[in-house]
């Protein structure tokens, strides 16, 4: 399947660590990349890689990746952090070239 | 530094066609290919499809194939999305973006402001 599928909504106290996970086929052979989306504006990148971060995406922002599963971990959330969070990577099956997850909405509490 | 700057939002009524444009500047335009990316209201990202800025070869998503064409100009550094028989379906927030593919990634490093496309009677 070239299907990446995300938990619609995460939740999680300020200043506290929250893992938002993607599944799909495709995470065995290629990386997940992750964008952030705020209201109103275009997505922007924040992990690509097995790790990395763009210039100017801060630190508490990691990625992973287990098996099928990618990981986006936020470490200490930031108000700032509250936006939708998609996940996207190559699609293995040659379907398509990219597959985006159906985002995670995260509130900071 | 790298930018990709959308044509404005755009009021259409059913059947007709509209043309979104998306203009790169800081970096070689035939060094990336560019993407489109559609948002319907309230909803996910949803890839359309790419062209290739070397070739002018464009591949499109299943779902997006007969009434959308990708094109370049690359003279002024610039790809279009048109879409012609416009269905109110269409209704959405078009957004192009640059691809980097990097071994076993391949990521959108840049997206442009998005375009706003209305189909209404």
């Amino acid at each position: 399947s070239s299907e990446l599928t995300q938990d619609p909504a995460v939740s999680v106290a300020l200043g506290q660590t929250v893992r938002i996970t993607c599944q799909g086929d495709s995470l065995r052979t290629y990386y997940a990349s992750w964008y952030q989306q705020k209201p109103g504006q275009a997505p922007v990148l924040v992990i690509y890689g097995e790790n990395n971060r763009p210039s100017g995406i801060p630190g508490r922002f990691s990625g992973s990746t287990s098996g099928n599963t990618a990981s986006l971990t936020i470490t200490g959330a930031q108000a700032d952090d509250e936006a939708d969070y998609y996940c996207h990577c190559r699609d293995a099956s040659g379907h398509h070239l990219v597959v985006f997850g159906g985002g995670t909405k995260l509130t900071v509490l | 530094q790298v930018q990709l700057v959308q044509s404005g939002s755009d009021l259409k009524k059913p059947g007709a066609s509209v043309k979104v444009s998306c203009t790169a500047s800081g970096y070689t335009f035939t060094d990336y290919a560019i993407n489109w990316v559609r948002q319907a209201p309230g909803q996910g990202l949803e890839w359309m499809g790419w062209i290739s800025t070397s070739t002018g070869n464009p591949t499109y998503a299943r779902g997006f194939t007969g009434r959308f064409v990708f094109s370049l100009d690359t003279s002024v550094s610039t790809a279009y999305l048109q879409i012609s028989s416009l269905k109110a379906e269409d209704t959405a927030l078009y957004y192009c973006a640059r691809h980097v593919l990097l071994g076993a990634s391949l990521f959108f490093d840049s997206w442009g402001q998005g375009t706003p496309v209305t189909v209404s009677s």
